[in-house]
């Protein structure tokens, strides 16, 4: 089966930090720029990083840049999200999402189930 | 920063046409995918480009887009239509994906 699979969400402290994977099987993640976005609870989508296939560029939202660090071990058909200095507001479903698939280099075209982070004392 | 601006929510009765906007700046001018999420799911591309469909969706969902208005449309709504809905672009100019605030869809 063509799936992502993300792990390492939990419960963290505010100013902790939190490394998030994303496995890929059935393709071969090398081949596809990849991104984060996350969900707050009761929220909206909101696009929080991307790489690109080759692993540059990267980029960042301006609510994580900074704190946040994108990259990908194609070896390994992994992408992951190093998340530091953690704050309540980052708390949300973590999803790991395929750029550039079947219907183009733009579009998102397949979605992990997502890990939960929360922050909180 | 890029804004996509969308209605909280529209409400329609079964076998009707919902309608769901999503304005922007100039929005016409980018390539604009809109994707469903259904509670406790992830989201599922539902548009790509403006006006194209996924295999797998039905002919009942289609897209346009004008200057500073995209639409998504569905036509003659069912029950499992029930989601919410959001739009998203490309922001060239500060190289991020931006998402519209979603719209719930209510089937009556």
């Amino acid at each position: 089966d063509v799936q992502l699979v993300e792990s390492g969400g939990g419960l963290v402290q505010p100013g902790g930090s939190l490394r998030l994977s994303c496995v890929a099987s059935g393709f071969s993640l090398s081949d596809y720029e990849m991104n984060w976005v996350r969900q707050a609870p009761g929220k909206g989508l909101e696009w929080v990083s991307y790489i690109r296939s080759s692993g540059s560029p990267v980029y960042y939202a301006d609510s994580v840049r900074g704190r946040f660090s994108i990259a990908r071990d194609n070896a390994r058909n992994s992408v992951h999200l190093q998340m530091s200095t953690l704050r309540v507001d980052d708390t949300a479903v973590y999803y790991c999402v395929r750029e550039g698939g079947t219907y183009g280099n733009d579009t998102f075209d397949l979605w992990g189930d997502g890990t939960l982070v929360t922050v909180s004392s | 920063s890029y804004v996509l601006t969308q209605p909280p929510s529209v409400s329609v009765a079964p076998g009707t046409t919902a309608r769901m906007s999503c304005g922007g700046n100039n929005i016409g001018s980018k390539a604009v995918h809109w994707y469903q999420q259904k509670p406790g799911q992830a989201p599922v591309l539902v548009i790509y480009y403006d006006t194209n469909r996924p295999s797998g969706i039905p002919e009942r969902f289609s897209g346009s887009s004008s200057r500073d208005t995209a639409t998504l449309t569905i036509n003659r709504v069912e029950a499992g239509d029930e989601a919410d809905y959001y739009c998203q672009v490309w922001d060239y100019s500060t190289e991020h994906w931006v998402f519209g605030g979603g719209t719930r869809l209510s089937v009556l």
